[in-house]
């Protein structure tokens, strides 16, 4: 079956302007979860979608957010973009979701460059 | 929030040696899991542990999770190139979200 499929894959903005990130998880998948992985902080968990509904929410500002369709697809976007937001972000797909026991299914990612 | 600590943060060893990395929690975990990361890649799952004092095996992996449940360790016997990359753990406990560890880079020397 098909992987977890993440778009773009590279992305380039200036400071100022704003993102949407999109995931298609694997058919079947209810759950999405966004992480964050920089140099120095390896993964840092966004949040969570589990049947359209924002289940758990990491410690990121307001200028980071999200949203789950009914088909499962999810989009990720961040506003007013600052150079710390330069990462590459990756979609997590599951089953069950993060607080339940079971793997998650990453995809490649996208990787942002903020100017 | 919870963390889990994951050392090292780097390990450089010569093919056929041994690597550890270990995950470490203040809380009791629910269940941990670890991840790889090849260079230029996505994490990808290797094993899950739920059971205190478990242990498994991969081939030359061998996953432990320990009796209290707040530390977990992976050992790879003899490396290979193959195995260079990035080890994560990954943990929850309750209805908390999976937290990762930030890893442990190995680089294997030929």
């Amino acid at each position: 079956k098909a992987g977890v499929t993440q778009t773009p894959r590279y992305l380039i903005k200036t400071r100022g302007q704003q993102v949407t990130l999109s995931c298609s998880p694997i058919s079947g998948h209810r759950s999405v979860s966004w992480y964050q992985q920089t140099p120095g902080q390896g993964l840092q968990f966004l949040f969570e979608y589990f049947s359209e509904t924002q289940r758990n929410k990491g410690n990121f500002p307001g200028r980071f957010s999200g949203r789950q369709f009914s088909n499962s697809r999810s989009e990720m976007n961040v506003s007013t973009l600052e150079l710390g937001d330069s990462a590459l972000y990756l979609c997590a797909s599951s089953f069950g979701g993060t607080v339940s026991t079971g793997e998650l299914f990453f995809g490649e990612g996208s990787r942002l460059t903020v100017l | 929030g919870q963390q889990v600590m994951q050392i090292p943060q780097y390990q450089h060893v010569q093919e056929g040696e041994d690597f550890t990395t270990y995950c470490n929690s203040s809380t009791t975990l629910s269940n941990i899991q670890w991840y790889k990361q090849r260079p230029g890649g996505h994490p990808v799952f290797l094993i899950q542990l739920v059971k205190s004092g478990e242990v498994k095996k991969q081939k030359r992996l061998t996953f432990q999770f320990g009796e209290a449940k707040k530390n977990s360790s992976l050992h790879i016997t003899a490396t290979q190139t193959t195995d260079v990359g990035t080890y994560f753990c990954a943990a929850n406990s309750g209805n908390t979200p999976l937290v990762f560890g930030k890893g442990t880079r190995l680089s294997v020397i030929a």
